[in-house]
């Protein structure tokens, strides 16, 4: 079963650092890409980071670009999101979620955000 | 970046009515568009990918089509279970963007 569990989440004043995991199980982690994606209370989905199967291609969210850094560590199914000069507008559930994947005619083609986390909750206040 | 645009941003339908969510890429984005459906107090969970290609277990009432910047999910016959806020995300490139969600009601 595919499971995907994040921690790290708390209270964080404006201008701290906090640092998110999430540990990953059930399925080949080193295969796949990952994701976060976060949720401001009663706000829509908001994507903020990607990072490949190898870790050797990153992409964020303007919104996050220069402060927070995603990476992984593939020997210990693990990804991470190191959170940087926090806002008050980072304030959300933060998840964790694999890039699903599948082949076809030998050709491997994305096929979005198949599995989540129950997500690590950041409040960012003074 | 491609913003995505969703419509309406809510509706309310009675149980049996077939249900039409619009999602607009501002480029093209071909195919690289997934639906998700997130119930109240719940993780979000995958509906469709690549415009049209139904999830394992997702009922088939869900469908979607489109490609380009104009995609659709169609909900054939409402049940009460699929009151949800439904997401369209691209992710074609750098930029993983979501819609800004479509609130299903139940009238």
């Amino acid at each position: 079963e595919v499971q995907l569990v994040e921690s790290g989440g708390g209270l964080a004043q404006p201008g701290g650092s906090l640092r998110l995991s999430c540990a990953a199980s059930g399925f080949l982690f080193s295969s796949y890409e990952m994701n976060w994606v976060r949720q401001a209370p009663g706000k829509g989905l908001e994507w903020i980071s990607y990072i490949s199967s190898s870790g050797t291609t990153i992409y964020y969210a303007d919104s996050v670009k220069g402060r927070f850094t995603i990476s992984r560590d593939n020997a210990k199914n693990s990804l991470y999101l190191q959170m940087n000069s926090l806002r008050a507008g980072d304030t959300a559930l933060y998840y964790c979620a694999r890039g699903g994947a599948y082949y076809h005619s030998g050709t491997y083609y994305r096929s979005g955000l198949d599995y989540w986390g129950q997500g690590t909750l950041v409040t960012v206040s003074s | 970046d491609i913003q995505m645009t969703q419509s309406p941003s809510s509706l309310s339908a009675s149980v049996g009515d077939r249900v039409t969510i619009t999602c607009r890429a501002s480029q093209d984005i071909s195919n690289y568009l997934a639906w998700y459906q997130q119930k109240p107090g719940k993780v979000p969970k995958l509906l469709i990918y690549v415009a049209s290609t139904l999830q394992s277990g997702v009922p088939s009432r869900f469908s979607g089509s489109g490609s380009g910047t104009d995609f659709t999910l169609t909900i054939s016959s409402l049940q009460p279970e699929d009151v949800a806020t439904y997401y369209c995300q691209k992710y074609n490139s750098a930029s993983r963007t979501f819609g800004q969600g479509t609130k299903v009601e139940i009238k």
